[in-house]
């Protein structure tokens, strides 16, 4: 089986530009979660989606966004760059909701 | 809210040393604890997991203990190897939610 695949992996955007990252989990996988991942944070939760349905929001402002699309691939959207949101953005899915998280290699966005 | 206190951020041992690494979480509902080992340029990976309903687990060289009552868990690595260098991740589930709260990670370095 196929691991989760993350697109692009590196990307660099300029302050006020928006980003749209990819993310197509595990055949079979049906819930797909996105993290934030800078040095000192850890993994901070962005939002997790099932059959294409938001089910958990993280503490994220509002220029955060994602979708599901009915073959479980996800997106996620930042909009209005700024400094602070580079990061490695990383994709995970799972096939049940308390089961292990696999996780993509990510999406590295270095905001300039 | 939901907290998870991991220590210490870095850990040097030598070759066929053990390491430890503990979590402390805030939530005394939470009842899932994986934890996460990354390599250099890589999404995390599940390398073990306990249940609350579980005090101690083991896989080979590597254990988790959990203390509900503390509400505490911690990684021990036995006889470590230059390739267990990577850094470590632990979490907690959120009840009631599909999201994880992750430590801010320890590195691990092995001297050979």
């Amino acid at each position: 089986k196929a691991g989760v695949t993350q697109t692009p992996r590196y990307l660099i955007k300029t302050r006020g530009q928006q980003v749209t990252l990819s993310c197509s989990p595990i055949s079979g996988h049906r819930s797909v979660s996105w993290y934030q991942q800078t040095p000192g944070q850890g993994l901070q939760f962005l939002f997790e989606y099932f059959s294409e349905t938001q089910r958990n929001k993280g503490n994220f402002p509002g220029r955060f966004s994602g979708r599901q699309f009915s073959n479980s691939r996800s997106e996620m959207n930042v909009s209005t760059l700024e400094l602070g949101d580079s990061a490695l953005y990383l994709c995970a899915s799972s096939e049940s909701n308390t089961g292990e998280l696999f996780f993509g290699e990510g999406s590295r966005l270095t905001v300039l | 809210g939901e907290n998870v206190e991991q220590h210490p951020s870095t850990l040097s041992v030598q070759e066929g040393d053990s390491a430890v690494i503990k979590c402390t979480y805030s939530d005394s509902a939470s009842n899932y604890f994986p934890w996460y080992k990354q390599e250099l340029g890589k999404g995390p990976q599940l390398i073990i997991d306990i249940r609350s309903n579980v005090g101690e687990k083991k896989d080979q060289r590597i254990a988790v203990t959990l203390n509900k009552t503390a509400k505490h868990f911690s990684l021990h690595i036995t006889e470590t190897q230059p390739e267990d260098s990577a850094v470590y991740f632990c979490a907690a589930s959120v009840p009631g939610t599909y999201k994880y709260i992750f430590g801010t990670g320890t590195r691990l370095k092995v001297l050979a």
